[in-house]
């Protein structure tokens, strides 16, 4: 079975701070895709990032950036000088993988970040 | 390019009684996910079809049932309703060749 872990509940940073919220996942597949999503009060999930099980790359867009650790089953995502539009419910995400697609999306419980002016 | 649509954005039923949620797809997109997320909660998977088939199901009893439209629209009924079924019900469409999901807003479901 698979399960993702997101042990932060809620973050509260003061604006321009760095600030890194924690995914660690279980999973027997040896192919999976990991994803982050945010989502704001109203309550549709952004997409913001998928990672293949066998590309370890870090990535960076922007102020974002991404950690993926096999070895720890780690993908931990960094916002780089925080700004209050960040402020949302982050979601890491594992699906397996059907036929080079994605299939059926596990949420970790959410991380819900608080960036202060 | 059109996102996903769902309607309504909020409904108050009565526990027993039965309820259907709609999702129009984003352009393109073949498959259709439902996915039930309760306050506080990440979202949990309850099914998935792919051309008008349902291809994958989530821990959920049959009293929530789906369809899939050709134009792959989408649609999501739960019978018999129970009081923990409160919750916002989001919609997901993708296509072999996205990226990613694309997820509407949600329906949140009260009920009472």
């Amino acid at each position: 079975a698979q399960k993702v872990t997101q042990a932060q509940t809620e973050i509260s940073v003061v604006e321009k701070e760095d600030v890194t919220l924690d995914c660690v996942y279980e999973t027997r597949d040896t192919t999976y895709y990991l994803f982050w999503y945010k989502q704001p009060p109203s309550g549709e999930l952004v997409f913001l990032i998928r990672r293949n099980s066998f590309d370890e790359q870090n990535e960076i867009s922007g102020r974002y950036s991404w950690n993926f650790q096999k070895s720890t089953s780690s993908f931990n995502f960094t916002i780089t000088a925080s700004q209050v539009v960040d402020s949302a419910v982050y979601f890491c995400a594992l699906s397996e993988a059907r036929g080079g697609s994605n299939y059926k999306l596990t949420f970790g419980k959410g991380t819900l970040l608080t960036v202060n002016p | 390019e059109t996102g996903v649509t769902q309607s309504p954005t909020h409904l108050i039923k009565t526990r027993g009684q039965q309820v259907t949620l709609r999702c129009s797809s984003q352009s393109g997109h073949n498959t259709v996910s439902w996915y039930q997320q309760a306050l506080g909660q990440g979202p949990q998977f309850i099914f998935q079809y792919y051309r008008e088939e349902e291809n994958g199901r989530g821990n959920f009893p049959p009293r929530f049932s789906g369809l899939q439209f050709p134009n792959y629209s989408s649609e999501l009924n739960v019978n018999a309703l129970e009081l923990d079924d409160s919750a916002l019900y989001l919609c997901a469409s993708s296509s072999p060749q996205r990226y990613g999901y694309t997820f509407g807003s949600g329906t949140r479901l009260t009920v009472v």
